[in-house]
């Protein structure tokens, strides 16, 4: 039962790289979400996902782009990464509009960027 | 723009004691998630809320919504240690794709 796997669960960067975080979801989900989480915040969508080939921003999307190009997985990349997206990210996954089901959460990545 | 605000912040509370948490919220949406987390692992689904006047118990915790108030409660009965987490509560969008997450309950139960 993997449910929602997100790799990799750790990562240091320096100011300036780019890194692709990768969510991948066995459960036939349609819709997909990357979230980001800080100290005192909350979650906060940075991009989300209703299905293959579709993308879409969430409340935080500056310096994060995201493909969708199977619909079992979900990208996130960080082009130019900077000492402010480091944080906690998490992937979600649910099966739509209609299910009434919770979104599925997968462990996290943490990302320190330098 | 939704806003969803949860209090208290931060809770510390004795065992066997009971308590309540609040999460209130700007729209008029009538689906709303509880969720647990634990230190450094990922969130977990407690509750699901689909309608006004909505409750579901699981265990010494119960979720209620009233839509009208725009609030929902979580409820800790006879609080054990095991609860020590931090709880979240999640307001689907008008758009219904997304959830707007409250900033979380910090609960530390003690004996």
């Amino acid at each position: 039962n993997a449910g929602v796997t997100q790799t990799p669960k750790f990562r240091v960067l320096k100011t300036g790289q780019s890194m692709t975080l990768l969510c991948a979801q066995d459960m036939n989900h349609e819709y997909m979400y990357w979230y980001r989480q800080d100290p005192g915040m909350g979650l906060r969508l940075i991009h989300y996902s209703v299905g293959e080939g579709t993308t879409a921003k969430g409340e935080v999307p500056d310096g994060y782009n995201v493909s969708r190009l199977k619909k079992q997985n979900f990208l996130l990349g960080l082009e130019s990464a900077a000492p402010s997206q480091t944080s906690v990210y998490f992937c979600a996954s649910s099966l739509g509009e209609i299910s009434n089901q919770p979104q599925h959460f997968g462990d996290g990545t943490r990302l320190s960027i330098l | 723009e939704l806003k969803v605000e949860q209090n208290p912040l931060f809770l510390s509370m004795q065992e066997g004691k009971n308590y309540t948490i609040y999460c209130n919220y700007s729209t008029t949406s009538d689906r709303l998630y509880w969720y647990r987390q634990d230190p450094g692992k990922s969130l977990e689904s407690l509750f699901v809320l689909l309608s006004n006047g909505a409750v579901k118990q699981e265990g010494r915790l119960m979720a209620s919504l009233d839509t009208k108030a725009r609030l929902s409660t979580l409820h800790i009965t006879a609080a054990v240690h095991d609860l020590s987490a931090t709880y979240f509560c999640a307001v689907e969008e008008d758009s219904g794709y997304a959830l707007n997450f409250g900033k979380g309950t910090s609960l530390l139960v003690t004996p």
